[in-house]
């Protein structure tokens, strides 16, 4: 069966420092969405991208976040400047049909020092 | 902006009892789905509600959707160990494309 995957598993940062996150969609998928889930909270959205652009973005998606499909397969998560309150976990997820079932990647555990 | 409150936040239970948790929305709902997210694990996609008053089962899993599509249950029955983990509701209002998740119920299961 067709997953999303993430990579890395983990990474550690200092704070200042750019990380880009990496998933793997569902190939044939077109919705694609990032979350993000503080240790032992909700799971919060942060941006929706449909056909090359970004369709939604949250309150929390600000200047710091940026969102990038480069190829046909890899949709990046690009933190700028991470602050100590962007460690979570990120989890990727897409679909076939937008606001509807999601399918999530196993997540990327962020921890900025 | 758009809430989602699940109740309760925690529940504790003996294996055999059955449970329920309870989601309600600040906003009436195209659709609502439900993501059961193991320890440690991410989550993972159960089901999707859309009609008004609709009720749903797989297995001891059974999903409702409130007359107004403002509110929501999951009810387990005859809990087991495997049923452990934090089960979330999601709503979906039209207009947007985002899916805004509910606070989360942690279900425990004493063996």
């Amino acid at each position: 069966e067709p997953e999303v995957t993430q990579t890395p598993s983990h990474q550690v940062t200092q704070m200042g420092q750019e990380v880009i996150l990496r998933c793997v969609p569902i190939s044939n998928h077109l919705y694609f969405y990032w979350y993000r889930q503080i240790l032992g909270q909700k799971v919060e959205f942060l941006v929706s991208f449909y056909n090359n652009e970004i369709s939604e973005k949250s309150e929390i998606f600000d200047d710091q976040f940026s969102v990038e499909r480069p190829d046909g397969s890899n949709f990046t998560l690009k933190i700028r400047s991470t602050k100590l309150e962007d460690s979570a976990m990120y989890f990727c997820a897409s679909n076939s049909r937008g606001p509807s079932e999601q399918y999530f990647g196993p997540g990327t555990r962020l921890t900025v020092t | 902006g758009q809430q989602v409150m699940q109740i309760p936040q925690y529940q504790h239970v003996q294996e055999g009892e059955d449970f329920t948790t309870y989601c309600n929305s600040s906003t009436t709902l195209s659709n609502i789905q439900w993501y059961k997210q193991r320890p440690g694990g991410h989550p993972v996609f159960l089901i999707q509600l859309v009609k008004s008053g609709e009720v749903k089962k797989q297995k001891r899993l059974t999903f409702q959707f409130g007359e107004a599509k403002k509110n929501s249950s999951l009810h387990i029955t005859a809990t087991q160990t495997t049923d452990v983990g934090t089960y979330f509701c999601a709503g979906h209002s039209g207009g947007y494309q985002k899916v805004t998740f509910g606070t989360g119920t942690k279900l425990q299961v004493i063996p």
